[in-house]
């Protein structure tokens, strides 16, 4: 079975512009988390999509933003870009919310 | 709210020797996940271990075992017979039963395997 993929790998960006990461998970897996990673904050929570449906949400503004598709693919948008936003996106996918998460390679960002 | 801590930043072990990393959480419930996620260079994090809190036998992969201490709230990895393909971050991580879906992660343990 292949991983998880995320696109695109790396992105650089200037402040004020907006992106968008794409997260394809794991054939038969329908859970899709996000999390951002900076070596100050470490690994934080965005949030979590199953079936379409967005059921957990982390602490971070409304500039984070994402959404699932039927074929549980799905995008998370950063809108207004901040020089903070600079880290390493990780996608991970899940069966069920019992079920183990699986890691993406991540989307590595840099804002300028 | 779940807290993860990693008390450890740097660890390091001799190839072939024994290694042991610390991780503590704080909760209170009572049905609950606990990982060991390994981060190497390429930045994939890869898991490694995994323990439902319910199981009182210690989870082990080849390798890798776990000390799962309920009462102490202590999840510690031990790797045997290390190898230079070990070296990477570690990760403890906690996942809560229930509606709470995400994963809360310690700060990581940065592990070094000399030859």
């Amino acid at each position: 079975k292949a991983g998880v993929t995320q696109t695109p790998r790396y992105l650089i960006k200037t402040r004020g512009q907006q992106v968008t990461l794409s997260c394809s998970p794991i054939s038969g897996h329908r859970s899709v988390s996000w999390y951002q990673q900076t070596p100050g904050q470490g690994l934080q929570f965005l949030f979590e999509y199953f079936s379409e449906t967005q059921r957990n949400k982390g602490n971070f503004p409304g500039r984070f933003s994402g959404r699932q598709f039927s074929n549980s693919r799905s995008e998370m948008n950063v809108s207004t870009l901040e020089l903070g936003d600079s880290a390493l996106y990780l996608c991970a996918s899940s069966t069920d919310i019992v079920e183990t998460q699986y890691f993406g390679p991540g989307t590595r960002l840099l804002v300028l | 709210a779940q807290t993860v801590t990693q008390s450890q930043p740097e660890m390091s072990v001799q190839e072939a020797e024994t290694v042991t990393l610390s991780c503590t959480y704080d909760t209170s419930e009572s049905d609950y996940y606990l990982f060991w996620y390994k981060q190497p260079p390429s930045r994939q994090m890869i898991l490694v271990i995994r323990q439902e809190a319910y199981k009182q036998q210690n989870a082990t992969e080849n390798r890798f075992s776990v000390n799962f201490q309920k009462a102490a709230k202590s999840f510690s990895l031990k790797i045997s017979d290390s190898q230079l393909g070990d070296a990477a971050m570690y990760f403890c991580a906690y996942k809560g039963g229930g509606s709470n879906y995400k994963l809360t992660f310690g700060k990581g343990t940065l592990l070094t395997v000399n030859p």
